[in-house]
Order: structure tokens, then sequence, then C-alpha cells
């Protein structure tokens, strides 16, 4: 299975600023996606995100606020924008491989919005 | 659409005891199911996978679990639990290129 990195691993912003989160692969893979974990709650997915194309967004996220990077097989970015508290949450990289779509996650990334 | 439901939210198990991890799907197409295990302070990590063929299926650290078509269930089970099991555990199923996961369940080991 692939090997995951995201940086940065923790971080504390304060309202109204931007954070970018990158996340690094081993390999090339074709599908990666990004997801939420508010504090003891599930995954919520936020995007997907292919090489190539625009990522695809799911309902409840929009482009302006969690916009996404993907210049090549092993590299994708996520920015939170304009910061508030309710962004307070665990951001968290995967990529997807074989039929089965099953996913291998990064480490996260600890976000807190003061 | 696929979805999972996992009851319980924190499960209290105590050292040596049977660790039970109930999870059913809803799915229109034969599903691929997963369970992960996400420790404090980390990511998601990959526990075992149901994809075809044999229907119980183990995974690492002692986990095992079952498809069962008739009862649309994957339940997880390990005979002794360990304190190293606590953590949250994720059951989820696949659909169109991406995963449902079940809210999961918060494991707590007794000494």
């Amino acid at each position: 299975s692939a090997v995951i990195s995201q940086k940065p691993s923790r971080d504390i912003c304060q309202r109204g600023t931007s954070l970018t989160i990158q996340c690094q692969v081993d390999s090339q893979v074709t599908m990666m996606f990004w997801y939420r974990q508010q504090p003891g709650q599930s995954l919520t997915l936020i995007a997907t995100a292919n090489q190539g194309s625009e990522a695809t967004y799911e309902s409840g996220f929009v482009i302006d606020k969690f916009p996404i990077s993907r210049p090549n097989l092993t590299f994708s970015t996520l920015t939170v924008s304009n910061m508030s508290p309710e962004d307070s949450s665990i951001y968290l990289c995967s990529v997807g491989e074989g039929f089965t779509y099953e996913q291998y996650f990064g480490p996260g990334t600890r976000l807190t919005v003061t | 659409a696929q979805s999972v439901t996992q009851l319980g939210s924190h499960v209290s198990v105590s050292e040596g005891a049977l660790v039970l991890l109930r999870c059913n799907y809803s799915s229109s197409v034969p599903p691929y199911l997963f369970w992960y295990v996400q420790y404090p302070n980390q990511g998601l990590q990959l526990l075992l996978k149901y994809t075809t063929g044999a229907t119980l299926v183990k995974g690492i650290n002692g986990f095992e679990a079952e498809f069962k078509k008739s009862e649309t269930s994957f339940h997880l089970t390990k005979p002794s639990a360990h304190m190293s099991d606590a953590a949250e555990y994720f059951c989820a199923v696949s659909s169109n290129n991406r995963l449902a996961f079940g809210k999961g369940n918060q494991v707590v080991v007794i000494p």
C-alpha cells in the first residue's frame, strides 16, 4: 500500500486566515481524497481530487472555501480559507487503490482555529 | 446509495474478553466492506477487508470479520482484548469510487 505524508501535522491559526495542507504519496496514484473529521465524529468527504481534472466537491463544500490542487500523480494540497473556529478539525488525505476502491490514509492535520 | 450503521458509540471491554463491534450495511450491489482503526492522534489504518470469496476474513492484530449477506452484516471480533486495542473503529462500504463510513465505535479496554 502507498505511504502518505501530510504537512503540517498540526497548526493553530487565527480566524480569517488561510492554511494550506500538503499531501505527498510515495507512488503514483489516480484517486486522492480529502476528508474532514470534526471532534468525536466520523469522516466527511470534502472532495475527490483526480490528476488532470477539477476536484469534485461533496454537498456542503465549495471551492472558494476549500480550494484543492492536484498538480501531479503524487501530490495534492487543500487550502482552508477564511477560517473560523468551526473549521477546527482533523483534515485527512487518502488515496484509492484497486478495483475495490479501498483507501489508505495519511496521518492527518490537526487544525485549531482561535 | 450505500450506507453503514454502527450502533453504540462507546464500547467498554475488559482486558482478555471478547471484542465485538457490529456493522450493518445497505447496498444495492455486492459490497466491498472494510474495517479501519484510528489510534489516538493518528490517521486511519486498514484492519481488514472483504471483497469476494471467503466470508470470514482475517486482519491485523488478531481481528477478524465475517460477511453475512443474509443479515447485511460485517461484524468485527477479536477473541481476547488487549490494552493496545483501545482506539476508534470505523466500518466502511465502497460505493462509486468512494467510501461511506459508519459513525465509529470508541473502544475502551478496562484492565
